[in-house]
């Protein structure tokens, strides 16, 4: 069984640029939930998706939002990268109702320059 | 607020010791702690804890959680250098499901 994918694996932008992540769960998953992970802050929930709703939402500004389609695949978009938003960005799915033993994907490294 | 805490934040012990890691925590409407150990990118899950007071186990990793006290350690006997790696306590809550990760502790085995 195929884990979670994520792609890129790597991206480099600059600031003011806009970001595109995406995130495969495992087949039968249907909940998507992303993190943000840096040195300092450690891993930060971002938000989660169900069901193509977003089911709950971290403490991030509004320039970051996801979606999840019928397929369970999930983007999530950075817009106006701040530098500060350089870091690695997890996505994690679970089955429905089992939301704790969550599978994270390998992550996409974003560097903001 | 709720948090999470985690202590200590690195650790550098020689192959063969043994090491405790803490996690405390405060939140609303607790339902689970659960323990990950990410080696290079993505986390891998290790014990949900539930209940107080019962040890789940799984080889030389043993893990407990306190819920009078708020607080679970990890146990890891006899360490080896594969055991080098950060580990993050995490908390899921009732209220919309929510799950709130500690900042991890960075684990390094000497050889």
């Amino acid at each position: 069984k195929a884990g979670v994918t994520q792609t890129p694996r790597y991206l480099i932008k600059t600031r003011g640029q806009q970001v595109t992540l995406s995130c495969s769960p495992i087949s039968g998953h249907r909940s998507v939930s992303w993190y943000q992970q840096t040195p300092g802050q450690g891993l930060q929930f971002l938000f989660e998706y169900f069901s193509e709703t977003q089911r709950n939402k971290g403490n991030f500004p509004g320039r970051f939002s996801g979606r999840q389609f019928s397929n369970s695949r999930s983007e999530m978009n950075v817009s106006t990268l701040e530098l500060g938003d350089s870091a690695l960005y997890l996505c994690a799915s679970s089955f429905p109702g089992m939301e704790e033993t969550q599978y994270f994907g390998p992550g996409t490294r974003l560097l903001v320059l | 607020e709720d948090k999470v805490v985690q202590s200590p934040l690195s650790l550098v012990v020689h192959e063969g010791d043994t090491v405790t890691l803490n996690c405390s925590y405060e939140v609303t409407n607790f339902r689970s702690l659960l323990w990950y150990k990410q080696e290079k990118k993505a986390p891998t899950f290790l014990f949900m804890l539930t209940s107080s007071g019962i040890e789940k186990k799984s080889g030389r990793l043993s893990s407990i959680l306190d819920k009078k006290e708020l607080f679970s350690i990890l146990n890891i006997t006899a360490t080896q250098t594969g055991d080098s790696a950060v580990y993050l306590c995490a908390v899921a809550m009732n209220r919309d499901d929510k799950i709130i990760f500690g900042k991890g502790t960075r684990l390094h085995i000497l050889p």
